[in-house]
């Protein structure tokens, strides 16, 4: 099962928002509402941001949004930060033997 | 809430096998769902393997198949990840996760502060 596909990079200035999209296939993305996202600071461990395409954890900042259109997910940023440059992962159960699969990861900078 | 303290850095020849433990505490591991998540260095998030609530059982990625084996001490509140036939392609932060208990493996949380592991000769 292949990576889902993110770019890179993308970046904003404070206060902006922007976007991440994450594009999986039928099996993985479109196939279900199961789509999370991480956050990872360098040296450190990802943090769950969203789940089920646009559920929020507690704790977690509603400056941080989710949602689903076909095969394809995204992550909303608002009001930009620079504690949001990280990089960020999604992820998708995908039904199969391979259980969950992540995208290649973006890295947000913040400028 | 759930913490995850993972064992220490490892260096490992080719061929080898490493063992990394990871001890919860603030539950029991009988009430948590656990998966291993690996890291190549400046790479992405690779799924290894870990619990899956629909079928009850301890399922693998196809990728490691054979070469992986996940176990639990309930006894200590530890999970052990055992990988072989070590490659330096291997070389990673590993981390240990908690999954959901029932339903689909849709999110990951908390996970272990991670575990080098580096493969050379």
């Amino acid at each position: 099962q292949s990576a889902l596909t993110q770019p890179a990079s993308v970046s904003g200035s404070p206060g902006q928002s922007i976007t991440i999209s994450c594009t999986g296939t039928s099996s993985d993305v479109g196939g279900y509402d199961y789509v999370s996202w991480y956050q990872q600071h360098p040296g450190k461990a990802p943090k769950l941001m969203i789940y089920d395409v646009s559920n929020r954890p507690s704790g977690v900042s509603n400056r941080f949004s989710g949602s689903k259109s076909g095969n394809t997910a995204s992550l909303t940023l608002s009001g930009l930060q620079a504690e949001d440059e990280a990089d960020y992962y999604c992820s998708s159960y995908t039904g199969s033997s391979t259980l969950v699969i992540f995208g290649g990861g973006t890295k947000l900078t913040v400028l | 809430q759930v913490q995850l303290v993972q064992s220490g850095a490892e260096v490992k020849k080719p061929g080898a096998s490493v063992k990394v433990s990871c001890k919860v505490s603030g539950y029991t591991l009988t009430e948590l769902s656990m998966h291993w998540v690996r890291q190549a260095p400046g790479k992405g998030l690779e799924w290894m393997g870990g619990f899956d609530p629909q079928d009850g059982e301890t399922i693998y990625a196809q990728e490691f198949q054979g070469r992986i084996t996940m176990t639990e001490d309930t006894s200590t509140d530890t999970a052990y990840m055992e990988l072989s036939s070590l490659r330096s392609e291997d070389t990673a932060v590993y981390y240990c996760v908690t999954g959901p208990t029932v339903g689909y493996v849709n999110w990951f949380d908390p996970w272990g502060q991670g575990t080098l592991v580096t493969v050379s000769s």
